[in-house]
């Protein structure tokens, strides 16, 4: 157990629909990290939140959205949902913001969402 | 901009034989670099990473991952596998200035049979 959480575990929803994946990082972490893991994809870095604050982006579509709210809990949106978005959504937090070799990475469970 | 490729999406091996993943990257500046393993439904782990200092890193469960600059590769092994090993292995790169991030690799299915 990583100590993040994420939920829902799964979610099953229609095209056009748009829902809302939850992260609580690890105690006293202050990022936050969203990845997206597809067959055809991989794994690819969405963005960054550090202690509220966007900190980086990577490959996120302007469909998608994410916040880091006061108590660092994050929440990712995705609107307008297309059978491309399925994919299993990771969180990961750690406790600093600079590179990854100094602040190590751990990984919720993943949201696996469906678009049917 | 750095990228990854894992040579092999699957690698089967018996119990107890040699455990090799490959892993090459590319970076226009010194990396760091990462192996995560991904056990089924579960998010991903540090395996080992590589940051500067000796090129011969060990990491958790007896794997270990060399850095060979020359020939721009940090592959995985491990002397004898065990069932338990079996599992989905990312490597990852990150660069070593700035708020850099990692980039994966696609991964590498590790399967071991009795």
């Amino acid at each position: 157990d990583s100590g993040v959480t994420q939920t829902p575990k799964h979610l099953i929803t229609a095209t056009g629909q748009r829902v809302t994946l939850r992260c609580s990082p690890r105690s006293g972490d202050l990022s936050v990290y969203w990845y997206q893991q597809s067959l055809d994809q991989g794994l690819q870095f969405l963005i960054q939140y550090y202690n509220g604050e966007e900190r980086a982006k990577g490959n996120i579509l302007e469909r998608f959205s994410a916040q880091q709210f006061p108590d660092l809990h994050s929440e990712l949106n995705l609107s307008s949902l297309e059978l491309g978005d399925s994919a299993l959504y990771f969180c990961a937090s750690s406790v600093g913001a600079s590179l990854p070799s100094y602040n190590e990475q751990f990984f919720g469970p993943g949201t696996r969402l469906t678009v049917l | 901009a750095q990228s990854v490729t894992q040579l092999g999406s699957h690698v089967s091996v018996s119990e107890g034989a040699l455990v090799l993943l490959r892993c090459n990257y590319s970076s226009s500046v010194p990396p760091y670099l990462f192996w995560y393993v991904q056990y089924p439904n579960q998010g991903l782990q540090l395996l080992l990473k590589y940051t500067t200092g000796a090129t011969l890193v060990k990491g958790i469960n007896g794997f270990e991952a060399e850095f060979k600059k020359s020939e721009t590769s940090f592959h995985l092994t491990k002397p004898s596998a065990h069932m338990s090993d079996a599992a989905e292995y990312f490597c990852a790169v990150s660069a070593f200035t700035g708020y850099s991030t990692l980039t994966f690799g696609k991964g590498t299915m590790l399967l071991v049979s009795p």
